[in-house]
C-alpha cells in the first residue's frame, strides 16, 4: 500500500506570494492533518480535515487555509507569505479522525520564503 | 489545554547500550500515546504506540511504558544500533474526536560507535 505523498517536496517563494501544497493520503484514509515543523517551535498542528470538513484548527492566522476533496486528497494554502513561514509542512493521514486513530506522515514539503 | 514535556532534548549513548526518553502530560483524559522517529529529510514515522488501558507494550528492541497516575510515559530502546540515531517525538491525544494530537519537543538521539 502506498504511503502518504506530498507535492512538491521543495518550494522557494518570496514574501507576499501565496503557495498551495498538496497531500494524497493512504488509500482508504479519510482524515488528513497538516503540521508545521520548525527548529524553534517543533511540530505544530495546523488543521485537520475529515470527510471534506475541517474538524480541528490550530492557532495559526487566517492566511493558512486548507480543503479536502471527495477523494480525501487535501491541499493547504498560505497567502501573503512571510519570512517566518519558512518551514517543513507535514501532512498526516489516518483511517478515522486523528483524535482516535494512528496518524501516518508524509515526507513533507520544505518551503523557503525569501 | 494539553501540555506535553519531553526529556531529554539530546541523548548520546554507546552502541549496544539502552536509551530512555520520557514524556509527561497534563490532561488526565488523554488516552493515546504514540512515539515517532524522524530521520533527516523524512517525515515522522510511527514506531510504537500505547493506549491508556495498557501499562506496557514491547516490539523487539523498543518498548513503551505508561503510568497514568503519574501522567508520564517512556520510550525504551535496548541494544541500540547506529540506525537508531534520529529525532524521537512523543505525542498525546484524547478520546474525543475533537482532540488534537500534541507533540513533545523531540529528543535527538545519537549512537556512538
Amino acid at each position: 500500500k502506498a504511503g502518504v505523498t506530498q507535492t512538491p517536496r521543495y518550494l522557494i517563494k518570496t514574501r507576499g506570494q501565496q503557495v498551495t501544497l498538496s497531500c494524497s493520503p493512504i488509500s482508504g484514509h479519510r482524515s488528513v492533518s497538516w503540521y508545521q515543523q520548525t527548529p524553534g517551535q517543533g511540530l505544530q498542528f495546523l488543521f485537520e480535515y475529515f470527510s471534506e470538513t475541517q474538524r480541528n484548527k490550530g492557532n495559526f492566522p487566517g492566511r493558512f487555509s486548507g480543503r479536502q476533496f471527495s477523494n480525501s486528497r487535501s491541499e493547504m494554502n498560505v497567502s501573503t507569505l512571510e519570512l517566518g513561514d519558512s518551514a517543513l509542512y507535514l501532512c498526516a493521514s489516518s483511517l478515522e479522525e486523528s483524535g482516535t486513530d494512528t496518524q501516518y506522515f508524509g515526507p513533507g514539503t520544505r518551503l523557503t520564503v525569501l | 489545554g494539553e501540555n506535553v514535556e519531553q526529556h531529554p532534548s539530546t541523548l548520546s549513548v554507546q552502541e549496544g547500550d539502552s536509551a530512555v526518553i520520557k514524556c509527561t502530560y497534563s490532561d488526565s483524559a488523554s488516552n493515546y500515546f504514540p512515539w515517532y522517529k524522524q530521520e533527516l529529510g523524512k517525515g515522522p514515522q510511527l514506531i510504537i504506540d500505547i493506549r491508556s488501558n495498557v501499562g506496557e507494550k514491547k516490539d523487539q528492541r523498543i518498548a513503551v511504558t505508561l503510568n497514568k497516575t503519574a501522567k508520564h510515559f517512556s520510550l525504551h530502546i535496548t541494544e541500540t544500533q547506529p540506525e537508531d540515531s534520529a529525532v524521537y517525538f512523543c505525542a498525546v491525544t484524547g478520546y474525543s474526536s475533537a482532540s488534537k494530537i500534541i507533540f513533545g519537543s523531540g529528543t535527538r538521539l545519537s549512537i556512538r560507535p
